[in-house]
């Protein structure tokens, strides 16, 4: 199975709400990834978590936090968003980023699609 | 540093033509190359990756590519394209150094004509 789930597919928010997307995978994978992908653009780097430890942060704003509650659970806890932060969120998760595997797979999520008004 | 290039933002093809996808990358060290699909409003998924086992390489739903190092390529190949074959193609190169962070290419649109 390599399958990773993200809660909701769709997600519309005004400026002062606070909501936060949801990401699981189940394949003992112990790296997982934030993604941003704006329309007919490639996805961008937002965060890298290593065992629940969070290893990169790509100058993400901090209206955008995020939270790695165990091995399996990936939150992105959105707050104060502006119009601009309207994307298409990806969520992806590969075996282990420290073991030095040659070529380490990244399986993604099928996203959360954000608008903000 | 690492970058990828695909050559065409748009390539379009009639069904049970073959499909030629073009990507080069650069890479200081020996690199980990991929080539994901994207079709409208859903996630990323893996068509095939190299990672210097076989210069040639298969993957899902009859698509190939080969690395060629002196070309620093690795096009995407499909004998006959299918309707369904239309979507966004990513090239993604992953260093051996560094992160071991992805390097997206800016993306391929295939479009497939009845």
């Amino acid at each position: 199975d390599t399958e990773v789930t993200q809660t909701p597919k769709h997600l519309v928010m005004g400026m002062t709400n606070k909501k936060s997307l949801k990401c699981e995978q189940h394949m003992g994978h112990r790296a997982m990834y934030w993604y941003k992908q704006k329309a007919k653009k490639p996805p961008e780097l937002m965060f890298v978590y290593s065992y629940e430890k969070l290893s990169i942060n790509e100058s993400v704003p901090s209206r955008f936090s995020p939270e790695c509650p165990n091995s399996s659970l990936l939150n992105l806890h959105l707050h104060a968003l502006q119009p601009e932060d309207s994307a298409l969120y990806l969520c992806a998760s590969s075996q282990d980023i420290r073991s030095g595997t040659r070529g380490e797979t990244q399986y993604f999520g099928p996203g959360t699609r954000l608008l903000v008004l | 540093a690492q970058s990828v290039t695909q050559l065409d933002s748009h390539v379009s093809v009639s069904e049970g033509t073959p499909v030629l996808l073009r990507c080069n990358y650069s890479s200081s060290y020996s690199p980990s190359l991929f080539w994901y699909v994207q079709h409208p409003n859903k996630g990323l998924q893996l068509l095939l990756k190299y990672t210097s086992a076989a210069t040639l390489v298969k993957g899902i739903n009859g698509f190939e590519a080969e690395f060629k190092k002196s070309e620093t390529s690795f096009h995407l190949t499909k004998p006959s394209a299918h309707m369904s074959d239309a979507a966004e193609y990513f090239c993604v190169v992953s260093d051996q150094g560094g992160r071991r962070a992805l390097t997206f290419g800016s993306g391929t649109r295939l479009q497939v004509q009845p």
